[in-house]
């Protein structure tokens, strides 16, 4: 597609219910990025995609997040027995791999846990 | 390890005057900075970059920014703010030897624009 498209778009869940939020990033970037933005706050890492591999998954806040990548292409973050602190915009972006390469961001998914 | 620092968190700027906004990085070789701006509401968009090709770098709506390597400084400034700037902007860093393509944001600047 032209730019990183990110589903859904919103999600509201309950307290305890897992959820999947899918990247889906520009055709031919190999580098692919999940950030967190809570409301007011700056961008948080939680991991990046080489690939179908993570060189950096340090960001991932608990072990109830993680993420993978199939074929290179679309990305997913699972969130298992969501809290409320866990209500945020979720980001992905992509960039093609080397130096001097800008990263392109989706809109991103705001996850609001009730 | 590669870092960015923000020194101010909010800039208030009137209409018309000078913006400038602060970033210092660190960085173990040789960094790609960018600046991103994130309207209310809107997604992330890229300002400008530098790449080593030239220290001052220009980019989008009349904004440049500066890269001394002395300094390990990437300040972003415009000659005349117009409302339309209102946004918060990030100062990202980027080393391909020392980190692969990750890359790492500063905590933001909000600028405030008064007529």
């Amino acid at each position: 597609g032209a730019g990183v498209s990110q589903s859904p778009s919103n999600k509201v869940t309950e307290k305890g219910k897992d959820v999947e939020l899918r990247c889906d990033p520009i055709s031919g970037h190999t580098a692919l990025y999940w950030y967190r933005q809570s409301l007011g706050q700056g961008l948080e890492f939680l991991i990046y995609f080489q690939g179908n591999s993570a060189p950096d998954k340090s960001g991932l806040p608990s072990d109830r997040f993680s993420a993978e990548r199939t074929g290179g292409s679309v990305s997913t973050l699972t969130i298992q027995r969501t809290q409320q602190e866990d209500s945020a915009v979720y980001l992905c972006a992509s960039s093609s791999y080397g130096g001097h390469t800008e990263a392109f961001f989706g809109q991103g998914t705001r996850l609001t846990v009730v | 390890a590669q870092s960015v620092t923000q020194l101010d968190s909010h800039v208030s700027v009137s209409e018309g005057t000078p913006v400038l906004l602060r970033c210092n990085y660190s960085s173990s070789y040789s960094p790609s900075l960018f600046w991103y701006v994130q309207h209310p509401n809107k997604g992330l968009q890229l300002l400008l970059k530098y790449t080593s090709a030239a220290t001052l770098v220009k980019g989008i709506n009349g904004f440049e920014a500066e890269f001394k390597k002395s300094e390990t400084s990437f300040h972003l400034t415009k000659p005349s703010a117009h409302m339309s700037d209102a946004a918060e902007y990030f100062c990202v860093v980027s080393d391909l030897e020392a980190a692969g393509n990750k890359l790492t944001f500063g905590g933001g600047t909000r600028v405030l624009v008064k007529p």
